[in-house]
């Protein structure tokens, strides 16, 4: 079983629904739990950054935690073409050590 | 962005010459990494480094090397590059004294063809 389990997709969406993705996790010491965005030959931004369980909201993205079913989501509201990328989970027990989801592709159409 | 360079953006090798790559800082961050990736993989760390001439292996480190002389830079050579090799290579950097120590900052990826 894999460390971090993410749905590659890809996702395709009209412009304005609300985008959901989701990771899975294997690992209960993982503490930190981050996503990224990462558009086509660019590298990997920093999306949102969480620590332990609950949710963060900033602007149209809210990211959760549920370390008890071992579950991570992300959803952005609203959404726009420009949120066209390949947003990737990752994931920290606090060592410096990130481990990632494989991604997974979103397709906003206007 | 990140204080995060990294050269050559694209390279265009031939199958069993040596390949080093640059990553260059300016954020002063300990950690510094190389991940590769690639279609169906996803990111894969290659090695790291948590100091001046700190390194350490990562789950991909057949073929490459490392090295570290200045807080700043980090190199990774392909020692003979093979066409298993071509990808595109991300340096990153992270540090635990930040309020978010536990994640890292990518840089813009080097595209790498071994031929």
């Amino acid at each position: 079983q894999k460390e971090v389990e993410q749905d590659p997709g890809p996702l395709s969406v009209p412009e304005g629904a609300i985008v959901s993705l989701n990771c899975t996790y294997s690992n209960s010491a993982f503490q930190y739990f981050m996503w990224y965005r990462q558009y086509s030959r660019k590298g990997p931004e920093l999306l949102m950054y969480t620590y332990s369980s609950g949710n963060k909201e900033d602007g149209r993205f809210t990211a959760q935690v549920d370390k008890s079913s071992k579950y991570i989501s992300l959803f952005i509201r609203d959404s726009q073409p420009s949120d066209s990328a390949t947003y990737l989970c990752a994931m920290s027990a606090g060592n410096n050590r990130l481990a990632f989801g494989k991604g997974n592709q979103v397709v906003v159409i206007p | 962005d990140a204080g995060i360079t990294q050269s050559p953006r694209h390279k265009v090798t031939e199958t069993g010459t040596p390949v080093t790559l640059r990553c260059h800082q300016t954020e002063n961050h300990r950690y510094m990494y190389w991940y590769r990736q690639d279609p169906g993989h996803g990111l894969r760390l290659i090695h790291y480094s948590y100091g001046v001439k700190d390194t350490d292996k990562g789950e991909v480190s057949d073929g490459y090397s490392v090295s570290r002389s200045k807080t700043e830079d980090f190199l990774l050579t392909l020692e003979s590059a093979t066409s298993s090799q071509t990808s595109v290579y991300f340096c990153a950097i992270s540090d635990p004294g930040q309020s978010s120590g536990n994640t890292i900052y990518f840089g813009e990826g080097s595209w790498l063809t071994v031929v």
